[in-house]
């Protein structure tokens, strides 16, 4: 059974600070994994997606890689902001089942 | 715009009473899934149905039940058989090739 563990599982920072949010997957057959956002009371909102065939994804300030044979991915947040205060989630999903890491909930400072 | 709509935002349940929560989705997505968030745990899953008139069972599925009619719709019932329901559940669906989308999320709460 796929388990996904994210370190650590809470981070505070000054604003402007460059950060790294991991995830750690047991088993390396994924097909893909997902990066969401989920502010406090709100449902998740995906911010990366990566195929199993692709090694990294950027979106804006928002960089993730992923190593399958190593089972783990990161989350680089470049020039932190306080807006981007929020937990932060990663999934991997095979054979039609997702898991879920408990999440890294992000604090940045003004 | 495409998207998932969970409906209500907030629930209250007496006790031994069932509730349903509705989930529907414009996206033409095939699978759809229900999960249940506790504070400071990571997403459990419920059921999940890859196509109409088929579903499965989650991790978690004891005193949850399901029906999927429509391709459009997954309503899940929280039976009285659910011992500690207060918990957010989350409704998602996927496309493969982009990835999972979630609703807003109902919030129920046990009165």
């Amino acid at each position: 059974k796929q388990e996904v563990t994210q370190i650590p599982a809470a981070l505070s920072v000054p604003e402007g600070e460059n950060l790294v949010l991991n995830c750690s997957f047991t088993d390396s057959a994924i097909y893909n994994l997902q990066w969401f956002r989920q502010d406090p009371g709100k449902g998740l909102t995906s911010l990366l997606l990566i195929q199993s065939s692709q090694r990294e994804q950027t979106s804006g300030r928002l960089n993730a890689s992923l190593d399958k044979s190593s089972g783990r991915s990161t989350l680089y947040i470049a020039a932190s902001q306080p807006g981007d205060s929020a937990t932060y989630l990663c999934a991997v999903y095979n054979n039609n089942d997702m898991r879920f890491g408990a999440g890294t909930r992000l604090t940045v400072k003004p | 715009d495409g998207g998932i709509t969970q409906s209500p935002k907030y629930l209250f349940r007496k006790e031994g009473q069932n509730v349903t929560l509705s989930c529907e989705q414009n996206l033409n997505h095939d699978a759809m899934y229900w999960y249940r968030q506790d504070p400071g745990q990571g997403l459990r899953l419920i059921y999940y149905s890859q196509i109409v008139n088929d579903f499965q069972k989650g991790d978690i599925a004891e005193g949850y039940s399901v029906s999927r009619e429509k391709k459009e719709s997954f309503p899940l019932t929280v039976t009285s058989a659910q011992k500690n329901p207060t918990a957010f559940y989350l409704c998602a669906s996927i496309n493969e090739g982009h990835g999972y989308t979630f609703g807003s999320g109902t919030r129920l709460t046990v009165v």
